[in-house]
């Protein structure tokens, strides 16, 4: 399974867009990125998952590159309700649902 | 909200008593899966089911033993208890549905070891 970095923390304000980069060098062709969310005392939720270019629903955006080794994911207008710990993993294609989750991105919101 | 319970919420037990958690789901999801979240490591992976009776191992497997009689039931088994396996264990559920790779999670148990 490929390796994902992205940041440990961010700080954020109400009303701003925030961008979190994923880096995933290793990722294989058959691999697909998925984000989850985790509020406090809250098992992850799923927002989002793309292949290449870009992938918008009702919570976020996410941008891959060309290249597909790294990937972006776009909150916008965030509230202090978005402030959680954000993960984003690499699936390899027919997995049997085997996640590895790292150690996320904690974002915090201020008012 | 998927229909996934975890049971109990909050368990406070001894090293060397046996502790099974218990999770339930209502959506007959084939896949099943129990994680543990400790401060530091993210969700690591526990053990995981593709269907009754049919499990296997994940990340972190040394220590607990699962089993899956029912499609619905997903039981998590510390046949010793630990302190180093004081936790907070969630469970999760998926269907396979072409690329879709959405898990969906229970509310978590809380599990203390003394």
């Amino acid at each position: 399974l490929a390796k994902t970095t992205q940041p440990i923390s961010m700080d954020s304000y109400e009303g701003q867009e925030v961008n979190i980069t994923c880096s995933h060098n290793n990722i294989a062709t058959n691999d697909y990125i998925t984000w989850y969310q985790q509020f406090p005392s809250q098992g992850p939720r799923f927002i989002i998952q793309g292949y290449k270019t870009k992938v918008t629903n009702e919570v976020a955006s996410l941008f891959i590159p060309a290249d597909r080794k790294s990937s972006t994911l776009s909150l916008p207008r965030v509230s202090l309700s978005d402030t959680a710990v954000y993960y984003c993993l690499v699936v390899p294609s027919g997995n049997t649902g085997k996640l590895i989750f790292g150690q996320g991105t904690t974002l915090q919101v201020k008012p | 909200d998927a229909g996934i319970t975890q049971s109990p919420r909050h368990k406070v037990t001894e090293t060397g008593t046996p502790v099974t958690l218990r999770c339930h789901q209502t959506e007959n999801h084939r896949y099943m899966y129990w994680y543990r979240q400790d401060p530091g490591h993210g969700l690591r992976l526990i053990h995981y089911s593709y269907g009754v009776k049919d499990t296997d191992k994940g990340e972190v497997s040394d220590g607990y033993s699962v089993s899956r009689s029912k499609t619905e039931d997903f039981l998590l088994t510390l046949e010793s208890a630990t302190s180093s396996q004081t936790s907070v264990y969630f469970c999760a559920i998926s269907e396979s549905r072409g690329h879709s790779y959405e898990q969906y999670f229970g509310p978590g148990t809380r599990l203390t070891v003394t």
